[in-house]
C-alpha cells in the first residue's frame, strides 16, 4: 500500500514561510508515475485544493488564493513532494493533506485517491 | 470556476436506510470527472467514486455514483453505522479543482 506522510506544520507569525514536505513510500509504488497535491481543510470547514504537481514537475496548479505565495515543487528521486509557503495569514490556518492523483489514461483525471494523515499549520500572533 | 452545491446540508437518518446525496455543478463538468469522498471525523477523507460511477478500490457495493453533466449523485444503499460522516463531491474537469462545501449524514 501507498503511504503519504507530512511534516513540516507549525505555529508562524502572520507574514511568515513555512515549507511542508511530504514522503511517499509502498511496495510497488512508482512516485514518478503520479501527479500530487495538496489540499487544505480549515477548522471546522471543507476541503479546499491549494496545488498540483504533475507527474514530471514541469505543470504546476495554484488555487487563486495562493498563487503568488506558495510554491510546489517534487523530488523524484527522493519521492517526495514539497509546499513551501510564505506571506502567510491568518486565513491559511488549516490542516494540509498531501495527496496523491493517480495516473490515468487517455486523459488525466486529478481525483484523490490516497492521503495522509495531515500537518497542522497556524498562522497567528 | 465551478461552484458545486451539495444538498442537502444535513441528513438525520436511521441504520439500514437508503439515502441519495446531491451535487450541482454551476456549469457541466467535462468527462464528467466527479468524484464523491467520506470524512470521518478526526480522519483525512476517503475516497469512494471517481468518473461519476467508478468505485475505488475497496468501497462496498453499497455505494453508487451516478450523473452527468452538471446533475450527479451519491446513493448509499444501506446505510452502515460506520457510514455516517460528511460527503464530499469535487471536480476536475476542469481547473481550478473544486470541492462541495459537504453534506453531513447523522445518527437521527
Amino acid at each position: 500500500d501507498v503511504q503519504l506522510v507530512e511534516s513540516g506544520g507549525g505555529l508562524v507569525k502572520p507574514g511568515g514561510s513555512l515549507r511542508l514536505s511530504c514522503a511517499a513510500s509502498g511496495s510497488g509504488f512508482i512516485f514518478s508515475n503520479d501527479n500530487m497535491n495538496w489540499v487544505r481543510q480549515a477548522p471546522g470547514k471543507g476541503l479546499e485544493w491549494v496545488s498540483s504537481i504533475s507527474r514530471s514537475g514541469l505543470n504546476k496548479y495554484y488555487a487563486d488564493s495562493v498563487k503568488g505565495r506558495f510554491t510546489i515543487s517534487r523530488d523524484n528521486a527522493k519521492n517526495s513532494v514539497f509546499l513551501q509557503m510564505s506571506s502567510l495569514r491568518a486565513e491559511d490556518t488549516a490542516v494540509y493533506f498531501c495527496v496523491r492523483s493517480p495516473l490515468t489514461i487517455p486523459l488525466p483525471n486529478w481525483y484523490f485517491d490516497i492521503w495522509g494523515r495531515g500537518t497542522v499549520v497556524t498562522v497567528s500572533s | 470556476e465551478i461552484v458545486l452545491t451539495q444538498s442537502p446540508g444535513t441528513l438525520s437518518l436511521s441504520p439500514g436506510e437508503r439515502v441519495t446525496l446531491s451535487c450541482r455543478a454551476s456549469q457541466a463538468v467535462s468527462n464528467n470527472f466527479l468524484a464523491w469522498y467520506q470524512q470521518r471525523p478526526g480522519q483525512a477523507p476517503r475516497l469512494l467514486i471517481y468518473g461519476a460511477s467508478t468505485r475505488a478500490t475497496g468501497i462496498p457495493d453499497r455505494f453508487s455514483g451516478s450523473g452527468s453533466g452538471t446533475d450527479f449523485a451519491l446513493t448509499i444503499s444501506r446505510l452502515e453505522p460506520e457510514d455516517f460522516a460528511v460527503y464530499y463531491c469535487q471536480q476536475s474537469g476542469s481547473s481550478p479543482w473544486t470541492f462541495g462545501q459537504g453534506t453531513r449524514v447523522e445518527i437521527k
